[in-house]
């Protein structure tokens, strides 16, 4: 089977850094992407890996390892906009995208 | 950037009721669209993948006769649900890419919360 492992909630102060995992078990691989979505909405496109390595994008940066079937959204200077629930998805050879579990974030001041 | 367009936004309707949700594609061609359903607090489940022209492709468990998809056009496709009962009260949402490799982010419509009473 197919899944994507996230953990299910993640809080943080303002001005923090917070990483999250997931690792991944997919019949195919095409690259680890990460969206945002906020409570009601839809997911928004964060960032994409398709190689081994550090993405930096502004204050969000994610990171992915193949050989460990592992990635990590990093996101720097928290601001509480940022609360929302982040999901990883591994875009497979049929251009689907199979989604993680979710992680939520919560940010205080 | 690309906008992709879901409509209705919200729809409550009785049970036995058949509902249309169309999702567009404005400023750019998707030759393959994506329908999801999620549950509050839950991930994106795919329902089925929409290609123009030709059947939808439906994931396991996804009822075909339940879930209509159409893709009239390489800027169109609809999901259908039928007969709605309470259990298919759901956030659907749908999603297309500009073109086909792993590198093209899917953008996804904004979404319709269906609530069967």
């Amino acid at each position: 089977g197919q899944s994507l492992e996230q953990p299910s909630e993640v809080t943080a102060v303002e001005g923090a850094i917070v990483q999250i995992n997931c690792t991944y078990q997919t019949s195919g691989f095409y690259g680890l992407s990460w969206y945002q979505q906020h409570d009601g909405g839809a997911p928004t496109f964060l960032s994409y890996n398709a190689l081994d390595g550090l993405e930096e994008t502004g204050r969000f940066s994610s990171f992915l390892s193949r050989s460990d079937s592992y990635g990590y959204l990093l996101l720097q200077e928290l601001q509480m906009k940022d609360s929302a629930s982040y999901f990883c998805a591994v875009r497979d050879n049929t251009d689907k995208l199979i989604f993680g579990t979710g992680t939520r974030l919560q940010v205080f001041p | 950037g690309a906008v992709v367009s879901q409509h209705p936004s919200w729809v409550i309707c009785k049970s036995g009721t058949s509902v249309k949700i169309e999702c567009r594609s404005l400023d750019f061609q998707a030759t393959t669209m994506f329908w999801y359903r999620q549950f509050p607090k839950q991930s994106l489940m795919l329902m089925a993948t929409s290609n123009e022209g030709s059947k939808a492709t439906y994931e396991q468990g996804v009822e075909k006769d339940k879930f209509l998809i159409n893709h009239a056009s390489l800027t169109l496709s609809t999901l259908t649900v039928t007969s709605a009962h309470p259990e298919d009260s759901s956030f659907y949402i749908c999603s297309g890419s500009e073109s086909q490799g792993g590198n093209q982010p899917q953008h996804f419509g904004d979404g319709t919360r269906l609530s069967i009473l």
